[in-house]
């Protein structure tokens, strides 16, 4: 089956600096990857959606210049939480989609920790 | 706005007990729908998906879901759960284009 990995699995920064986290599909084509938060013991929350090779679309509330989402390829889609501070210590959890499929991939998730 | 409402937040079964996890949504357009596992430790997995057709349907380890659109459901079913099933579950619909909701998850711990 289709699998996507994360980098790094966990990460523990202090408050100001940026962390950078990897998305890849290694077994498919991911035309679009998502990019979710989550909470201790609440659900996923959609921060953005991107498509390769253009501009990611940033749900209500998401700060796109915090949150800076790359997707140069195929494969690979990249979440970058600029000037971290302790809030943003959450779950992170990209998935990936193929083509038109509505089903998406899950990566197995990063554990940001913002000291 | 669109919504996903899974009815129960913790959920506590014998082994052998059934399961029923309830999953309702509020969107009057065209739906996929989804329901997701998270074992313990590990990373969401599919456990069964409805895009269009016969609206039960069956999915891995023995689960299945039914769709019935004119109450806006999604339930997922299982007639004799295991100690192994024990897990969070989320309700997912994705909205005509890419958006998926999920739902607050049920924790299911079930005792051996």
């Amino acid at each position: 089956g289709a699998v996507v990995s994360q980098h790094p699995s966990r990460v523990i920064c202090k408050s100001g600096t940026s962390v950078k986290i990897e998305c890849r599909s290694l077994d498919f084509q991911a035309t679009t990857m998502f990019w979710y938060r989550q909470f201790p013991k609440q659900s996923l929350m959609l921060m953005a959606t991107s498509n390769e090779g253009s501009k990611a679309t940033y749900e209500q509330g998401v700060e796109k210049d915090k949150f800076l989402i790359n997707h140069a390829s195929l494969t690979l889609s990249t979440l970058t939480v600029t000037s971290a501070h302790p809030e943003d210590s959450s779950f992170y959890i990209c998935s990936a989609a193929q083509g038109s499929t509505r089903e998406q991939f899950f990566g197995p998730g990063t554990r940001l920790t913002v000291l | 706005a669109q919504s996903v409402s899974q009815h129960n937040h913790h959920v506590i079964l014998s082994e052998a007990a059934s399961l029923e996890l309830g999953c309702n949504y509020s969107y009057g357009g065209t739906v996929n729908l989804f329901w997701y596992v998270q074992y313990p430790g590990q990373h969401l997995q599919l456990l069964l998906k409805y895009f269009s057709g016969d609206p039960l349907v069956k999915g891995i380890k023995g689960f299945e879901a039914e769709f019935i659109k004119s109450k806006f459901s999604f339930n997922l079913r299982k007639p004799s759960v295991q100690w192994s099933d024990t897990a969070e579950y989320f309700c997912a619909v994705n909205l005509e284009g890419f958006k998926t909701i999920f739902g607050a998850g049920t924790r299911l711990f079930v005792k051996a």
